[in-house]
């Protein structure tokens, strides 16, 4: 999975902790998103971003905040961590039409 | 919201036999696409499909996109162990470039017997 890079691989987080995923790409993509996955939920999407300085909700928000300052990078942060967000959580991005990169998870639990 | 049936959620199967699986929206998409996942790793992308009718192939892996712009099939020839995982449909309504979201399906665990 080339270009988006994902920090960190793994976390363990105690409730009520906060903690920030790290999400940056290379290849100058305008469109970034946050998904999380879970056992046959497929994957849903959390927050997504057009560009730098935009930022739109998607289907599971809650509990999550994103920014976007640069087109590189796209921070996902849990403010008050709940075991309902113990998941794995994918970072992607594309330009255009062209389809989405991947990076290769966090896998996050919350005790 | 937009919902995608994959089917089928599991497949065990014999190493050399063909594989099939589809997913059906219940609206139309501009582009169709089919990732594979590896188990630990990210979902990564197998087959792009951006008109309706088109048949691509990638090796062993063929896909189409439905004339009606609602559904799309993958098929695995000859399946081999390393075809183990989960595959995920995913599809993008035309947008005219400002809608971003892509609906994925819930993917289809292809188990390979040697």
């Amino acid at each position: 999975n080339a270009g988006v890079t994902q920090t960190p691989k793994f976390q363990v987080l105690k409730t009520g902790q906060s903690m920030t995923l790290q999400c940056a790409q290379d290849m100058n993509h305008e469109y970034m998103s946050w998904y999380r996955q879970d056992p046959g939920m497929g994957l849903r999407l959390i927050h997504y971003s057009v560009g730098a300085g935009i930022t739109d909700q998607g289907e599971v928000p809650n509990g999550y905040n994103v920014s976007r300052s640069t087109t590189e990078d796209f921070p996902l942060r849990l403010l008050s961590a709940a075991p309902s967000q113990t998941s794995v959580y994918f970072c992607a991005s594309r330009t255009g039409r062209q389809p989405q990169h991947f990076g290769d998870g966090t896998r996050l639990s919350i005790l | 919201g937009q919902q995608l049936n994959q089917s089928p959620q599991s497949m065990f199967i014999q190493e050399g036999e063909d594989v099939s699986m589809n997913c059906t929206s219940s609206s139309i998409f501009n582009t169709w696409l089919w990732y594979k996942q590896d188990p630990g790793e990210g979902p990564v992308l197998l087959i792009a499909l951006y008109k309706a009718g088109e048949l691509t192939s990638n090796g062993r892996l063929t896909a189409q996109f439905g004339i009606t712009r609602k559904d799309s099939f993958l098929n695995i020839s000859a399946s081999i162990p390393s075809d183990v995982g989960i595959y995920f449909c995913a599809g993008q309504p035309y947008s005219g470039g400002s809608n971003y979201k892509l609906t994925f399906g819930k993917g289809t665990l292809l188990t390979v017997n040697p």
